[in-house]
């Protein structure tokens, strides 16, 4: 069945360094995909979307671009902070009653 | 302004006990939703609806009811607490007619049962 598998945490890194986390779906379709983020204590927030194939999401230095061919959207950043610390969710969404969020990976930035 | 708000923000409750948390949203979108968030922070869909009407119903103990009075507003009542109902509840919101479906979630409703 359709899915969203991402890299299992945590994932730390010292400040400054460069950021993937892989995502990749499984689908019989075309899914709109996101990554959202989630701060201690908080609920989810949209990151970054792409909606089609080649479309390259971007917000607050992260990106992430949506690959067809290898059913990919991973994300990058060039230089995290300590205020990136948090959990980061891929989704891929088809419609508003069927769409997949992964299982999460967390970050943990060290000064 | 809240977009998605909910309450309580925490709960702390005893086992057998029925509590109910309440959703709304000032986004104007149609449908809403309740997750369920363990500890390793996966994130389960238990219920959608469209409009007031019940679309996504995955398998959660019938002791938890969604109630949708308006389609601002998604409650969730739980009847005789269990200890493993502890986790964090997410109630979010999204519009069907984008073409992004793009859900915007409520800062959370922290359920301790003791």
């Amino acid at each position: 069945g359709d899915s969203v598998t991402q890299m299992e945490g945590p994932v730390t890194l010292s400040e400054e360094a460069f950021l993937t986390i892989n995502c990749t779906y499984t689908a019989t379709g075309y899914p709109s995909l996101f990554w959202y983020v989630q701060y201690p204590g908080e609920g989810l927030q949209l990151l970054l979307k792409a909606t089609k194939a080649d479309d390259k999401g971007s917000n607050k230095g992260f990106e992430a671009t949506y690959r067809k061919e290898t059913t990919s959207f991973h994300l990058e950043k060039g230089s995290v902070q300590v205020s990136d610390s948090a959990v980061y969710f891929c989704a891929g969404v088809y419609n508003f009653n069927k769409f997949y969020f992964g299982s999460g990976t967390k970050l943990n930035v060290k000064p | 302004d809240t977009a998605v708000s909910q309450t309580p923000k925490y709960l702390v409750t005893q086992m057998g006990n029925d509590k109910s948390i309440k959703c709304e949203q000032n986004l104007g979108h149609d449908t809403m939703y309740w997750y369920k968030q363990d500890s390793k922070k996966f994130l389960k869909i238990m219920f959608s609806y469209n409009n007031k009407e019940l679309i996504i119903n995955e398998t959660v103990p019938n002791r938890f009811s969604p109630k949708s009075p308006d389609k601002a507003h998604l409650n969730l009542h739980i009847n005789s607490l269990e200890l493993g109902d502890s986790a964090v509840y997410f109630c979010a919101s999204s519009q069907v007619e984008t073409t992004t479906y793009e859900q915007y979630f409520g800062p959370g409703t922290r359920l301790t049962v003791t």
